[in-house]
């Protein structure tokens, strides 16, 4: 029982370099979220994608973009990372069509570091 | 805007009961969660109320009056296991999660 993978679980980043972060669920979600979580703040909602092929900007978008290509993976991408995208990053998903409510399913997360 | 106000730390004792509480403003409301989150570790659902009353699986309960904007979550004979943070979530009326920052429980022997 795979669930929400995330894919690298630690990367240490120079300013200005880009990467990739991989989120792949397996059970057929609709819904996939990235968020970030920083000490002594809630989680915030960088992206979300509501099905393959669509995505969205969410709480803090800047610096991040998104794709959702096939249903299963929501990639997350920094394009020229900055000390301030130091963060533990978290995707999520749910299943469900719109309006339906579920819980989230969390992968485990993948610490960050911009130096 | 909206807002979801929960308390930043609480201490309890091993056995005892705690009681967090959570309020929340929002647009439109679509039901409260509560998630379990221990340190360097992914949160994992503990409860989702929608009406207004107790919902109780096994220690922990949680309580929702959707008049008042609150929410509690009660956790009872505390073990040193449920030191952890836990995060109130509001669904609002475009489906999306407004978290709060969390409350981080610590539990002394």
């Amino acid at each position: 029982n795979a669930g929400v993978t995330q894919t690298p679980k630690f990367r240490v980043l120079k300013t200005g370099q880009s990467m990739t972060l991989l989120c792949a669920q397996d059970m057929n979600h609709e819904y996939m979220y990235w968020y970030r979580q920083d000490p002594g703040m809630g989680l915030r909602l960088i992206h979300y994608s509501v099905g393959e092929g669509t995505t969205a900007k969410g709480e803090v978008p800047d610096g991040y973009n998104v794709s959702r290509l096939k249903k299963q993976n929501f990639l997350l991408g920094l394009e020229s990372a900055a000390p301030s995208q130091t963060s533990v990053y978290f995707c999520a998903s749910r299943p469900g069509l719109a309006g339906e409510v579920g819980e989230l399913f969390f992968g485990e997360g993948s610490r960050l570091t911009v130096l | 805007g909206q807002n979801i106000d929960q308390p930043t730390e609480m201490t309890a004792t091993e056995g005892a009961i705690v009681q967090i509480n959570c309020t929340y403003q929002t647009s439109g409301f679509n039901g409260l969660f509560w998630y379990q989150q221990h340190a360097g570790e992914a949160p994992t659902f503990l409860s989702y109320n929608v009406l207004d009353g107790l919902e109780e699986k096994g220690r922990f309960s949680s309580f929702l009056s959707r008049s008042k904007g609150y929410s509690y979550l009660l956790l009872k004979e505390l073990q040193m296991k449920d030191s952890a943070s836990y995060l109130c979530a509001v669904m609002d009326s475009n489906y999306q999660l407004i978290w709060g920052a969390g409350t981080k429980l610590i539990i002394k022997p």
